[in-house]
């Protein structure tokens, strides 16, 4: 079955430091591949997708490019804020090119930024 | 404003005592699904609905009910609650062969004694 795998946290960071959260997943077919974020007390939000083999993911300075000869699509920013922390979910989607359908999620990276 | 509405947001209860969390959407979509998120585990699905009276066992179906009488709502039950359904529980909707972002709710905290 389908398996994503992110990098475990929590991840501590300094404002203005660059932001990696590493993400691989295994699947059948050719899956849409997403980031979700959770801040605290809210549902989950997407932040980025990507529904192809190379294709970059990006938004509020957060990207990500779905690499399929690596299974690996992770997040990067250039210069995490304190409003940045929060939870950050890896996941695939069963139908490619689409957002519809199951998603399955890696475990959730916290993610904490200190002034 | 498009939108997934779960009620309740909280709720503490005991052992064996039946309770429904609702959930609603306003966007015509014709898929729903319901995930529960534990710690170090992610969001798993519990169940799913393609349309109206259509539903299915997602990964973690066991001691939970759906039904899907309308498409606006897609309710979870769980008739005996037990401590191990203690977690946090997102509805989430999306429109069929559409390449839109799935909507998630709020989320539902339920705490099982």
């Amino acid at each position: 079955g389908n398996s994503v795998t992110q990098m475990e946290g929590p991840v501590t960071l300094s404002e203005e430091a660059f932001l990696t959260i590493n993400c691989t997943y295994t699947a059948t077919g050719y899956p849409s591949l997403f980031w979700y974020v959770q801040y605290p007390g809210e549902g989950l939000q997407l932040l980025l997708k990507a529904t192809k083999a190379d294709d970059k993911g990006s938004n509020k300075g957060f990207e990500a490019t779905y690499r399929k000869e690596t299974t690996s699509f992770h997040l990067e920013k250039g210069s995490v804020q304190v409003s940045d922390s929060a939870v950050y979910f890896c996941a695939l989607s069963d139908l490619g090119g689409t957002s519809y359908g199951k998603l399955t999620f890696g475990q959730g990276t916290i993610l904490t930024v200190h002034p | 404003e498009a939108q997934v509405t779960q009620n309740p947001r909280y709720l503490i209860t005991v052992t064996g005592k039946k309770l429904t969390v609702t959930c609603s959407q306003n966007m015509n979509h014709e898929y729903m699904s319901w995930y529960r998120q534990d710690p170090g585990l992610g969001l798993r699905q519990i169940y799913y609905s393609m349309n109206v009276e259509v539903t299915d066992k997602g990964d973690v179906p066991e001691g939970y009910k759906v039904s899907r009488k309308e498409k606006r709502n897609f309710p979870l039950i769980l008739e005996s609650p037990s401590p191990n359904q203690t977690s946090l529980y997102f509805c989430a909707s999306s429109a069929q062969n559409s390449n839109q972002p799935q909507h998630f709710g709020d989320g539902t905290r339920l705490s099982i004694l």
